[in-house]
């Protein structure tokens, strides 16, 4: 199974500043994905990053709000841009372990409170 | 594009009793894999337990077990002798061919009962 790192566990921003979320897993994987979860809600896939190439958003994301970075098969940031209170959520990375295994784990999230 | 239902919004049991936790899906797709996943008050999200559309056996992973009836396309999860730390809100999802998106259902919250 891949351990999954996730910093800052939780923050509190101003609204209008922006927040980097940094994902770690412990070895390397092709595909890692972003999700976000709002208060009360499920979660809702916000983009794949890919490794040497730009982020996939889903629709409704935009690279200007949600800006992926991927410089390698083992790390992983997600930018939340000029920030509303609307962007309060769990935000939660995510990747498949793929070959027999049908896994697909989760990092601990980062709960992030904008005022 | 793949729909995943759970109708119940909040479950409670009692310790020691079974629970089923209802999943319906809607896919196009004949390969897709389903999963459950537990969400504790802390906002980790848990792997549970997966299950195939080819498998022929229903998954089974200690107290979890998932009734697979693809006919019907359910994906319930049954958590046997419950423990007050299954107290909890349970996720259903599903991905479809190689494609590792995950779609999720609306989630069940499962309080447990002494």
């Amino acid at each position: 199974s891949a351990v999954i790192s996730q910093k800052p566990s939780r923050d509190i921003c101003q609204r209008g500043t922006s927040l980097t979320i940094q994902c770690q897993v412990d070895s390397q994987v092709t595909m890692m994905f972003w999700y976000r979860q709002q208060p009360g809600q499920s979660l809702t896939l916000i983009a794949t990053a890919n490794q040497g190439s730009e982020a996939t958003y889903e629709s409704g994301f935009v690279i200007d709000k949600f800006p992926i970075s991927r410089p390698n098969l083992t790390f992983s940031t997600l930018t939340v841009s000029n920030m509303s209170p609307e962007d309060s959520s769990i935000y939660l990375c995510s990747v498949p372990t793929g070959g027999k295994s049908n896994e697909q784990f989760f990092g601990p999230g980062t709960r992030l409170t904008v005022l | 594009a793949q729909k995943i239902t759970q109708t119940q919004p909040g479950m409670f049991v009692q310790e020691k009793e079974a629970v089923t936790l209802d999943c319906t899906y809607d896919t196009s797709d004949q390969s897709y894999g389903l999963f459950w996943y537990k969400q504790p008050s802390s906002g980790e999200m848990i792997f549970l337990i997966y299950q195939g559309s080819y498998d022929e056996q229903n998954a089974t992973e200690g107290r979890y077990s998932l009734n697979f009836q693809k006919a019907r396309k359910s994906a319930n999860l049954v958590i046997s002798a419950s423990q007050l730390g299954d107290s909890a809100m349970y996720f259903c999802a599903m991905r479809v061919s190689n494609d590792y998106k995950l779609s999720f259902g609306a989630g069940t919250t499962v309080t447990v009962r002494a």
